[in-house]
C-alpha cells in the first residue's frame, strides 16, 4: 500500500533553517505530482508547494515564496522541503501528499515544525 | 486564488441524524475539460486528513455510502445520511480546478450533541 513518511520536524529559532524529508513507497513516485501541505495548530489546511514528477513544474504560495524550496530525488523515492528564514507563523504540522487528477489522494502522517525562541 | 467558504463552522449532530455541510467557491469550478474538481476530506482528531469524495460526487474506496457529495458551479454539499460516532472530526472541501493555487475551505467541525 501507499506510504508517505515525513521526517525532520523540530523546534527551530526564528530566522533558522530546517529540511523536511518525505519517503514514499507503494506508488509510481517518478510519475507523481507531490505536494507539501501544512496545518497550523487548531487551523485549516494550506497547500503551499508542489512539484511535478520530473521536477520541471514547481509552485509556491506567496506565504513561502523565496524562503522555502521543494525538491525531489526520484532515485530515492523522496521529496524534500528546505525551509529558510523561518517565522513563528510557519509553526505547523507539515504533510507530504500526492496530487493526482487535481485532488489529494494520499497523505503522510505529518511532521511538526515549531518556530520559537 | 479561488476562495472556498464552508458553513457552518461547527455542526453538532445527534447520532443517527443527518448532517449537511456547504462549500461555496468564489469562481465556478467547472474546468474547460467539463470536469468539476471539488473534493471533500475528513480529518478525525489526531489523524491526517483522508479523502472521502472527488469530482463532486465520487466516493473513494472504503468510504461508507452514508457519505454523499453533490453540487455544481460554485455551490457544493457534503451530506452524511446518518451520523455515527466515528464521523466526528473536521471536514474540508478543496478545489482543484484553478491552478496553480489549489485551495481548501476553512473546515467544518462535526461533533455529537
Amino acid at each position: 500500500q501507499v506510504q508517505l513518511v515525513e521526517s525532520g520536524g523540530d523546534l527551530v529559532e526564528p530566522g533558522g533553517s530546517l529540511r523536511l524529508s518525505c519517503a514514499a513507497s507503494g506508488l509510481p513516485f517518478s510519475e507523481s505530482f507531490m505536494s507539501w501541505i501544512r496545518q497550523a495548530p487548531g487551523k485549516g489546511l494550506e497547500l503551499f508547494s508542489y512539484i511535478s514528477g520530473s521536477g520541471d513544474t514547481i509552485y509556491y504560495a506567496e506565504s513561502v515564496k523565496g524562503r522555502f524550496t521543494i525538491s525531489r530525488d526520484n532515485a530515492k523515492n523522496s521529496l524534500y522541503l528546505q525551509m529558510n528564514s523561518l517565522r513563528a507563523e510557519d509553526t505547523a504540522v507539515y504533510y507530504c501528499a500526492r496530487v493526482a487528477d487535481s485532488s489529494i489522494v494520499y497523505w503522510g502522517q505529518g511532521s511538526l515544525l515549531t518556530v520559537s525562541s | 486564488d479561488v476562495v472556498m467558504t464552508q458553513s457552518p463552522l461547527s455542526l453538532p449532530v445527534t447520532l443517527g441524524q443527518p448532517a449537511s455541510i456547504s462549500c461555496r467557491s468564489s469562481q465556478s469550478l467547472v474546468h474547460s475539460n467539463g470536469n468539476t474538481y471539488l473534493s471533500w476530506f475528513q480529518q478525525r482528531p489526531g489523524q491526517s486528513p483522508r479523502r472521502l469524495i472527488y469530482k463532486v460526487s465520487n466516493r473513494d474506496s472504503g468510504v461508507p455510502d452514508r457519505f454523499s457529495g453533490s453540487g455544481s458551479g460554485t455551490d457544493f454539499t457534503l451530506k452524511i445520511n446518518r451520523v455515527e460516532a466515528e464521523d466526528v472530526g473536521v471536514y474540508y472541501c478543496m478545489q482543484g480546478t484553478h491552478w496553480p493555487g489549489l485551495t481548501f475551505g476553512g473546515g467544518t467541525k462535526v461533533e455529537i450533541k
